[in-house]
């Protein structure tokens, strides 16, 4: 009974490449989350969507571009890899008022 | 949001209580305090939450002082299992939108 489910949970690939990651929640949330956490440990948010629509966007490149077909999932797809990409991304999920927040298991990206 | 301010690492002997210090001066009345942890690159998770009053669960209990300007999570009977990074975040509770992590406090419990 899974809350949070990211695939894939490792993800090794080269610098210029295009990856995604995808995130699905089974809590009937509606709103979903992207998170970066670097090698310093440091917990970021990316992106937030409510109802399937963007309402965070925290300066992120323009090459990182979340996809939320349903509100049951937030996909984050990466164009160009470049090293600094290189760390572990938590989706998240809550209900609209922000409670009852949980988050994935996180996804372990190495650029190359 | 308020700005919390943690020690950035803390020793506890297992079987021991753990009591963790959070400093939120500037928190307004009705910001909540709420507490997670990540143990080991794992997603982060949920502890416990309070407003005014200390709050207790099976995980741990929750201190707030009177002023509110301070907390102290309490990890009755640590366990090696314990050990993880734990953040205290201020916000408002019944507003969506993010929680934003600090540094957090690395915990490590030694047997």
């Amino acid at each position: 009974d899974t809350a949070v489910s990211q695939t894939p949970k490792y993800l090794v690939t080269q610098m210029g490449n295009d990856k995604s990651i995808k995130c699905e929640q089974n809590l009937g949330h509606d709103t979903m989350y992207w998170y970066k956490q670097d090698s310093k440990k440091f917990l970021k948010i990316m992106f937030s969507y409510n109802n399937k629509e963007l309402i965070i966007n925290e300066t992120v490149p323009n090459r990182f571009s979340p996809k939320s077909p349903d509100k049951a999932h937030l996909n984050l797809h990466i164009n160009s890899l470049e090293l600094g990409d290189s760390a572990v991304y938590f989706c998240a999920s809550s209900l609209t008022s922000g409670r009852d927040f949980r988050f994935g298991p996180g996804t372990r990206l190495t650029v190359t | 949001d308020a700005k919390t301010t943690q020690p950035p690492s803390m020793d506890c002997a297992e079987g021991r209580a753990a009591n963790l210090p959070c400093n939120h001066s500037t928190i307004s009345g009705n910001e909540y305090v709420y507490w997670y942890r990540q143990i080991h690159s794992q997603g982060p998770q949920y502890i416990i939450h309070g407003l005014k009053n200390n709050e207790t669960n099976e995980m741990a209990s929750l201190i707030i002082t009177e002023d509110r300007k301070s907390s102290t999570l309490i990890l009755p009977h640590a366990t090696l299992r314990d050990t993880a990074v734990y953040y205290c975040i201020v916000r408002v509770e019944g507003q969506g939108g993010k929680l934003i992590f600090g540094q957090g406090t690395e915990l490590s419990v030694k047997p």
